[in-house]
């Protein structure tokens, strides 16, 4: 079945530091690609997608490009705050005669000092 | 507009309870998908509605189930609970068109079952 392979955490940085969370998956057809992101209490946020491949997708400094051919996708910021610390979630949702299950990797956790 | 919202928050139940548990989506998605988040198993799908009819199904027991109403409120209903039903329980809505198959989702803030 489908599946999404993401580094395990934490990933702790200082601020300002360069961020790189790896996801790489496994589907049978070409889904689309997204990261949420979880703060503390909180539901998940979609931070960005990407629907096909070399699509790059962007939001709040955070950067993935979708790479058919190493089937990945992973999540890039070139200088984390204090702010950024959450869990972050790769997951791809592919799209069958209308039907679908959404595949979500296990989660990274990130933390940020001052 | 206003986002998911997930009630209750927090619930506490005994084994062999059962539990429902409800989910408004954002005006206008029709789309509500519930998932069943833990430590050791992480994010797993449970199932989708849409339009009042389940349409996708991820691979739980038949004791969860679900439904949809003509406002597009979801609830989900555990029944028989488990120790190992403890979680976190998130909603989240989307409104899929046509022309895009993004299919990208809004979240709500979840509700932590604790089964004792």
């Amino acid at each position: 079945g489908d599946s999404v392979t993401q580094m395990e955490g934490p990933v702790t940085l200082s601020e300002e530091a360069f961020l790189t969370i790896n996801c790489t998956y496994t589907a049978t057809g070409y889904p689309s690609l997204f990261w949420y992101v979880q703060y503390p209490g909180e539901g998940l946020q979609l931070l960005l997608k990407a629907t096909k491949a070399d699509d790059k997708g962007s939001n709040k400094g955070f950067e993935a490009t979708y790479r058919k051919e190493t089937t990945s996708f992973h999540l890039e910021k070139g200088s984390v705050q204090v702010s950024d610390s959450a869990v972050y979630f790769c997951a791809l949702i592919l799209i069958s005669g209308g039907s679908y299950i959404p595949t979500f990797g296990r989660g990274t956790s990130l933390i940020v000092h001052p | 507009k206003a986002g998911v919202t997930q009630t209750p928050r927090y619930l506490i139940k005994t084994r062999g309870q059962q539990v429902t548990l409800s989910c408004s989506p954002i005006s206008g998605h029709r789309s509500v998908s519930w998932y069943q988040q833990t430590p050791g198993q992480g994010l797993q799908f449970l199932f989708e509605y849409f339009s009042e009819t389940q349409r996708n199904k991820g691979n739980f027991p038949g004791r969860f189930s679900g439904r949809q109403f003509s406002n597009s409120r979801s609830e989900m209903n555990v029944s028989t609970l488990e120790l190992g039903d403890s979680a976190l329980y998130l909603c989240a809505s989307s409104q899929p068109n046509s022309g895009s198959w993004s299919y990208e989702q809004y979240f709500g803030p979840g509700t932590r079952l604790t089964v004792t």
